[in-house]
């Protein structure tokens, strides 16, 4: 069975710095996909970056980004010029591409919170 | 921009009673989605719904459990008998495709508290 790993319950970071949230996951399969969820103090889960496992090159969105590494089956998401919206729980989720009907498997969150 | 939306958004009710969450799912989206989180644990897969059919389901979902689209916009989720382990936050989610290939969007979630 596929498990998501986030070994960081919280992390704390300054505004404008840099912070990376970790996750591991493993699995035997050769193609899935993986997420970062973000869910504020609000409670919707929002999505906020996805990576194919076939490519290679990692994602990026705006501020955000990911180190993704299939081999040591990491996926860190990196956040620049953190800005006090980012706070908020971050989630880590996997899900197999082929023979799932869309069970996202998730790692039990980081809590970031950012100082000004 | 079209969100998952979810009522209540918070529900209490006695050991032994029978609730229903409603969620409306993105309108052109095709599959659905239940999930809970217990407090301080991990979400965890529900069920999935396709084609008014349960495509998967995990093995909390139980007998107790049911889903329905009983029109062409709500999604719903009852349980039967709560339990005073069936305390947590349900989350609704969607995708326009199969949730393998389509992100899921997720709803703001309902906290049943069962006393």
């Amino acid at each position: 069975a596929q498990t998501v790993t986030q070994s960081q319950p919280e992390m704390s970071v300054q505004e404008a710095e840099t912070v990376t949230l970790s996750c591991t996951y493993d699995t035997s399969e050769s193609d899935y996909y993986l997420f970062w969820y973000k869910q504020p103090p609000s409670r919707q889960m929002i999505l906020v970056i996805r990576q194919e496992a076939y490519k290679q090159q990692n994602a990026t969105e705006n501020r955000f980004s990911v180190n993704f590494q299939k081999a040591a089956k990491s996926f860190s998401l990196k956040i620049s010029d953190s800005q006090l919206g980012d706070a908020a729980m971050y989630f880590c989720a996997y899900i197999n591409y082929g023979g799932s009907q869309g069970n996202l498997i998730f790692g039990k969150g980081t809590k970031l919170s950012v100082k000004p | 921009e079209p969100e998952v939306t979810q009522t209540p958004s918070h529900q209490v009710t006695q050991m032994g009673q029978e609730v229903i969450l409603r969620c409306v799912p993105i309108s052109n989206h095709l599959y659905f989605y239940w999930y809970r989180q217990i407090l301080g644990q991990k979400v965890e897969f529900l069920v999935s719904f396709y084609n008014n059919e349960i495509s998967e389901k995990s093995e909390i979902f139980d007998d107790q459990f049911s889903v329905e689209r009983p029109d062409g916009s709500n999604f719903t989720l009852k349980i039967r008998s709560t339990k005073l382990e069936d305390s947590a936050m349900y989350f609704c989610a969607s995708s326009e495709g199969r949730g393998g290939t389509d992100t899921q969007y997720f709803g703001p979630g309902t906290r049943l508290t069962v006393l």
